[in-house]
């Protein structure tokens, strides 16, 4: 298994920029999450999923947005690019959702810089 | 609110020494998770805690957490220099996931 696989691993952007981060994971799990990775700000949930079809905001989704139409693929996109959005962007998959607390399997991350 | 709060933010110890992070919260935690992400990884899963009072063991790390359920600990015994890294709490609430700011171990040999 790939596990948890993300493409770009870096990427520049320009301010007002559009792009779309890719995630995919082969572990049919349900529940698939990006988070965000600032300094010293921990890792912050964006969006997540319980499965095709349903996605629901995280703790920062302004300036984000995703689609689930398959339980393998999860993408992020950025619709208008902001300077704020320059982070560490991480996918994860777990099995189960809700009060079903398994361990999140975590893709390898996306640099993302925008200038 | 929602957040773990993790302390201490940075841990530089000699290789051999001991460490422990600490993980706070206002509230009762229905469950503590413990990652760990290498400088310049991702975060890899250690462990999940779910039970008052619950220890459990990997090797040279011991998990606790609290009675109360608002606290947990993870603490490295002899530290060695493959433990450098970020060691993050997390706990989970309904479908979402809020992680502590994370505690950065180095370790100079």
């Amino acid at each position: 298994n790939a596990g948890v696989t993300q493409t770009p691993k870096f990427q520049v952007l320009k301010t007002g920029q559009s792009m779309t981060l890719q995630c995919a994971q082969d572990m049919n799990h349900e529940y698939m999450s990006w988070y965000r990775q600032d300094p010293g700000m921990g890792l912050r949930l964006i969006h997540y999923s319980v499965g095709a079809g349903i996605t629901d905001q995280g703790e920062v989704p302004n300036g984000y947005n995703v689609s689930r139409s398959t339980t393998e693929d999860f993408p992020l996109r950025l619709l208008s690019a902001a300077p704020s959005q320059t982070s560490v962007y991480f996918c994860a998959s777990r099995r189960g959702q809700g009060n079903t607390y398994n361990e999140q399997f975590f893709g390898p991350g996306t640099r993302l810089t925008v200038l | 609110g929602q957040q773990v709060m993790q302390i201490p933010q940075y841990q530089h110890v000699q290789e051999g020494e001991d460490f422990t992070t600490y993980c706070n919260s206002s509230t009762t935690l229905s469950n503590i998770q413990w990652y760990k992400q290498r400088p310049g990884g991702h975060p890899v899963f250690l462990i999940q805690l779910v039970k008052s009072g619950e220890v459990k063991k990997q090797k040279r790390l011991t998990f606790q957490f609290g009675e109360a359920k608002k606290n947990s600990s993870l603490h490295i015994t002899a530290t060695q220099t493959t433990d450098v890294g970020t060691y993050f709490c997390a706990r989970g609430t309904g479908n979402q996931f809020y992680f502590g700011t994370g505690t950065s171990l180095t370790v100079i040999p």
